[in-house]
């Protein structure tokens, strides 16, 4: 059973655009949402994190947009930049001790 | 900036044999947790660990897995007889506060079963 749907897999953006990662979820009772990135070789690490009780939160060029009826909420980054370059994860839970993770998008931002 | 440390980097081992995974998480989190990310797929909760009991875990830890906090600083998964299937990143993570708080992840085991 996939908790959290992500996609794309994959996202190729220009520097200075933005990058869109879009995450679907099942289960009603999530109400913790975070985004984390991770480089290669590396652990996955906290970006952005979001509470249903906004429908954005924003942080720097990163921000993440939530819609509760449709179940889905997305991550936005802003004038992209080559550093960004990373897989992303979306992330939910229920309880903020078990999180079901989205498979991941390898954002690639060309110079 | 504190970090959490795991070692080894990587494990070799055949099937039927026992492995375990060593993290350091940093020194004043007291919640402990454990996921894995088979080669291109998802990171998945195994368990997590506080007060030197397991608080939560999923259905993949089963009774092959086992946790334990042997001393203080070290927090370890074992795994008692390995199969194929187990080859994944196996990562630690830690936090100071339970519920929806950060959790810092650790760079990751990565174990091969021959």
């Amino acid at each position: 059973q996939q908790q959290v749907k992500q996609s794309p897999q994959s996202l190729i953006v220009q520097k200075g655009g933005i990058s869109i990662i879009n995450c679907a979820y099942e289960n009603t009772a999530f109400d913790y949402f975070p985004w984390y990135q991770q480089f290669p070789g590396k652990g996955p690490a906290l970006l952005i994190a979001i509470r249903p009780d906004v429908s954005e939160k924003k942080e720097g060029r990163f921000t993440i947009s939530f819609n509760k009826s449709a179940k889905q909420f997305s991550l936005h980054i802003m004038d992209s930049q080559p550093g960004d370059s990373a897989t992303y994860f979306c992330a939910a839970s229920d309880t903020g001790n078990q999180f079901y993770f989205g498979t991941g998008t390898s954002l690639t931002v060309i110079p | 900036e504190p970090e959490v440390t795991q070692t080894p980097s990587h494990q070799v081992t055949q099937m039927g044999q026992e492995v375990i995974l060593r993290c350091v998480p940093i020194s004043n989190h007291l919640y402990f947790y454990w996921y894995r990310q088979i080669l291109g797929q998802k990171v998945e909760f195994l368990v997590s660990f506080y007060n030197n009991e397991i608080s939560e875990k999923s259905e993949i830890f089963d009774d092959q897995f086992s946790v334990e906090r042997p001393d203080g600083s070290n927090f370890t998964l074992k795994i008692r007889s390995t199969k194929l299937e187990d080859s994944a990143m196996y990562f630690c993570a830690s936090s100071s506060l339970a519920g929806y708080n950060e959790q810092f992840f650790g760079p990751g085991t990565r174990l091969t079963v021959l």
